[in-house]
């Protein structure tokens, strides 16, 4: 089947760690997206890459990074610089058109701090 | 940035009641979109709209694309258990933006039985 799988479902991180969040996607789209949602509040934009080897920062980039080394995967690093972590992460994708631009986003990761 | 305004934040309903809820931009955009999100869930997409005053079903769910181009509409007729979630509204603004969608916060349906 086509779509975006991310993984795990659940993450625990232990201060000072850096963990990694999956992003695949199988859909032969362009443009990638890692958002980050709160209890109570819409989606901020971490990063997103429009094509391969090139990325840029979101409304909340500090504290993340990310790598676009193959078309269908972009995966997200929370570093230890970040100081609250704890979130609710999506992925998502899209074939990028100035008119059209819908995203398709996976199942998301649940990151907790233990 | 593009910011959208999307109402009400939450919604207590009884099942079999219509729903409404809508968004408003400062700015004009190009495309509306609405997704749902279960608990625990990523989004799914429900309806795209691509035109001024184009009017969407899919199924039970209508969206309207308005006419001045800053604002949406979703209605949901005789709600069922199932559309318990939150809807957020997402829109493409007009230019294009490198960084895709914005969304809205998002509005929380609860269905009392």
């Amino acid at each position: 089947d086509g779509g975006i799988t991310q993984s795990p479902k659940y993450l625990f991180r232990k201060e000072g760690q850096n963990v990694t969040l999956s992003c695949e996607q199988n859909l032969n789209h362009d443009a990638m997206y890692w958002y980050r949602q709160d209890p109570g509040q819409g989606l901020r934009l971490i990063y997103y890459s429009q094509i391969v080897n090139d990325f840029q920062k979101g409304d909340i980039a500090e504290g993340y990074s990310v790598s676009r080394e193959k078309k269908e995967s972009f995966p997200l690093t929370v570093t230890s610089a970040q100081k609250n972590p704890t979130a609710f992460y999506l992925c998502a994708s899209s074939i990028y058109r100035d008119t059209e631009n819908i995203q398709y986003f996976g199942a998301g990761t649940r990151l907790s701090v233990l | 940035g593009q910011q959208l305004n999307q109402s009400p934040q939450s919604m207590f309903i009884q099942e079999g009641e219509d729903v409404s809820m809508n968004c408003t931009s400062s700015s004009i955009f190009n495309t509306w979109l609405w997704y749902k999100q279960d608990p625990g869930e990523g989004p799914v997409l429900l309806i795209a709209l691509y035109k001024a005053g184009e009017l969407t079903s899919n199924g039970r769910l209508t969206a309207q694309f308005g006419i001045t181009r800053k604002d949406s509409f979703l209605n949901i007729s005789a709600s069922i258990p199932s559309d318990v979630g939150i809807y957020f509204c997402a829109g493409q603004p007009s230019g294009g933006g490198a960084d895709g969608l914005t969304f809205g916060k998002g509005t929380h349906l609860i269905i009392q039985p």
